[in-house]
């Protein structure tokens, strides 16, 4: 089974911080895709990384996918209350061509205003 | 596009009591998902369908939980009898290139 792992669990920032939440697994992912969850709603796709090494920008958020394609990190820069929700990471089971995406039980952000 | 739409938003219902969620994928995805969403263990995939067959169905939990894509714009997840510990958020998705989730099903059984 292939797990990933997310941390921290739940962050609660002020406004206008910096943060850095992780996806890690032990295993090899051909690719990893980011989502952000609001409450009451479904996960919504923000990025998906493929090539080890890779950064994506969206805004005022950074993707990067690990060298070993193991792990990936989101970034926010100046956190606004709009960033606030459930950010999920998530990366195809093995076997080619899958569709099936397994999840990691996310990152909780809270951004204080 | 309207999106991925479920139905019923929220239900409560008695232990025992049979429970059928509904699912209209967006119009032209190909494949369909059923994932459920707990505080402990997150988002579980729970089948799969592409071109309304059943591909993997490993993830539902018991006998008590069955699938059905009868078309291409419906599908439904039914729990027979239901349990507390069936309580959760159940989403569909479907896709095409990129997965799309619809809002959710809140079920709670007391």
């Amino acid at each position: 089974t292939q797990l990933l792992e997310q941390s921290p669990q739940f962050l609660s920032i002020q406004e206008g911080e910096n943060l850095t939440v992780y996806c890690n697994s032990s295993s090899v992912f051909s690719s990893l895709q980011w989502y952000r969850q609001e409450p009451g709603e479904g996960p919504v796709l923000l990025v998906t990384v493929v090539t080890g090494g890779e950064v994506k920008k969206l805004k005022r958020l950074t993707f990067q996918f690990g060298d070993a394609r193991k792990d990936s990190s989101l970034h926010i820069t100046a956190a606004q209350p709009g960033d606030t929700g459930l950010y999920l990471c998530a990366g195809p089971y093995s076997g080619a061509g899958s569709y099936q995406l397994t999840f990691g039980k996310g990152t909780k952000l809270s951004v204080i205003p | 596009d309207a999106g991925v739409i479920q139905s019923p938003r929220h239900e409560v219902t008695e232990m025992g009591q049979e429970v059928t969620l509904r699912c209209k994928p967006i119009s032209g995805h190909n494949s369909l998902f059923w994932y459920r969403q707990t505080m402990m263990r997150g988002l579980e995939l729970l089948i799969y369908f592409n071109n309304n067959v059943p591909i993997d169905d490993s993830g539902m939990p018991e006998d008590r939980f069955s699938a059905k894509m009868p078309n291409a714009s419906f599908s439904t997840l039914k729990i027979q009898p239901s349990e507390p510990r069936d309580s959760a958020v159940y989403f569909c998705a479907s896709r095409s290139v990129s997965i799309y989730f619809g809002e959710g099903s809140w079920l709670t059984v007391v």
